[in-house]
């Protein structure tokens, strides 16, 4: 069955670290790929998604993710975090054409001051 | 920025109950969407929704769970008779296309909590 994974459970930095969540999909076919933020009691916001392209995608809050299609991977990163980053990091796909998002198990990354 | 509105923030029910979960699409979306996450676990599909009728839904979504669009604003999502398992944060979410390369907007999350 098409799976996500992200390896890194937990992630804790300090500010200005620079930071690397993985994110490896199991689907040899079409994927849209997303990485979706959930701050402390919001609602998962999108930070950025590839369709198709420059496999460089640049998205909000100074973070960016390579898709490799040889490595069935999107990792996300940032060159230096900051405290508000602290949040779960969920990263998703979906298959060809269809519109059923499948997510990962989630990061939860802390930052400290 | 248009949201997608859900309430209640947090349910507590007793087994066996049954609940209602409430959502407010983004007003000129058409599809519609219910994902749950089990604490500890990934974010998992429950159901789609377009036209008044159900487009796909996963082997979660049995005969306990029912989807309805009451009123042109509201999407709801049932549980008949609750289980302990069922504990969990319920997501809505919505776009105004079906294709997967369109962007979901999701609300903040329903938590759940059967006793």
């Amino acid at each position: 069955a098409q799976s996500v994974s992200q390896h890194n459970h937990h992630v804790i930095l300090s500010e200005a670290a620079s930071l690397e969540l993985g994110c490896n999909y199991s689907y040899g076919g079409t994927v849209n790929l997303f990485w979706y933020v959930q701050y402390p009691g919001q609602h998962l916001q999108l930070l950025l998604k590839y369709f198709s392209g420059d496999p460089l995608v640049k998205g909000i809050k100074g973070f960016e993710a390579e898709f490799i299609k040889s490595k069935f991977s999107f990792n996300l990163r940032k060159p230096s975090v900051q405290w508000s980053d602290t949040a779960e990091y969920f990263c998703a796909v979906t298959l060809g054409n269809t519109d059923k998002l499948i997510f990962g198990t989630g990061t939860r990354l802390q930052v400290f001051p | 920025e248009p949201e997608v509105t859900q309430t209640p923030s947090h349910q507590v029910t007793q087994m066996g109950q049954e609940v209602i979960l409430r959502c407010v699409p983004i007003s000129n979306h058409l599809y519609f969407y219910w994902y749950r996450q089990i604490l500890g676990q990934k974010v998992e599909f429950l159901v789609s929704f377009y036209n008044n009728e159900i487009s796909e839904k996963s082997e979660i979504f049995d005969d306990q769970f029912s989807v309805e669009r009451p009123d042109g604003s509201n999407f709801t999502l049932k549980i008949r008779s609750t289980k302990l398992e069922d504990s969990a944060m319920y997501f809505c979410a919505s776009k105004n296309s079906p294709s997967g390369a369109n962007v979901l907007t999701f609300g903040a999350g329903s938590r759940l909590t059967v006793l």
